[in-house]
């Protein structure tokens, strides 16, 4: 199975600021997902990151908020922009291989 | 509109006390439905992946049923060990890979 590294695992930042997270996986994959884990509650996804080409968003979450890239088949990123406490969540990188697997989280709190 | 419901919401075990664990669903296309473990402030781990009615699937105390209208997961003799919150998810319609969550187990087993 493969092995996904996410990085930071935890960030406390200000207000109106950006957050940059990294999502590494140790082999090839097709496709890599983005989800949010609010306190208590179950995953949602935020989009599917597509290599060489534009995300593609669930309802409720857009690019200019979640701007994400994929520039290869091992890599993403999901920067949280402009940040609000609203924004304080656990955001989880997914990766299929045979089976989807998930990082273990970042958790980010905004004050 | 597909619906997927985990039962109980919490339940707590003696250890060695085996029950099961429940997600209805009343999804259209169902493609495949998953279940995942998670620790706190950890990222799900994969358990198991059912395609059809009539599948089941084991690892160790765990054994994933699938039926046309839900899915339980048995876990036998439990250890301590084994509390976490169990997430049920699903994958509908062609293509498509993404996961949708149900709300969760929260399983504590008491030594």
């Amino acid at each position: 199975s493969a092995v996904i590294s996410q990085k930071p695992s935890r960030d406390i930042c200000q207000r109106g600021t950006s957050l940059t997270i990294q999502c590494q996986v140790d082999s090839q994959v097709t496709m890599m997902f983005w989800y949010r884990q609010q306190p208590g509650q179950s995953l949602t996804l935020i989009a599917t990151a597509n290599q060489g080409s534009e995300a593609t968003y669930e309802s409720g979450f857009v690019i200019d908020k979640f701007p994400i890239s994929r520039p290869n088949l091992t890599f993403s990123t999901l920067t949280v922009s402009n940040m609000s406490p609203e924004d304080s969540s656990i955001y989880l990188c997914s990766a299929l291989d045979t089976e989807a697997f998930f990082g273990q989280g970042t958790r980010l709190t905004v004050v | 509109e597909d619906q997927v419901t985990q039962s109980p919401e919490a339940l707590r075990l003696q250890e060695g006390e085996s029950s099961s664990l429940n997600c209805s669903y009343t999804v259209s296309g169902l493609r495949g439905l998953f279940w995942y473990r998670q620790d706190p402030g950890k990222g799900p781990e994969f358990l198991f992946t059912l395609y059809s009615a009539g599948e089941e699937k084991e690892k160790e105390r765990l054994k994933a049923t699938l039926t046309k209208k839900e899915s339980f997961l048995h876990i036998t003799a439990p250890k301590p060990e084994d509390s976490a919150t169990y997430l049920c998810a699903w994958v509908t319609g062609a293509g498509s890979y993404q996961l949708t969550f149900g709300k969760g187990t929260k399983l504590s087993v008491i030594p």
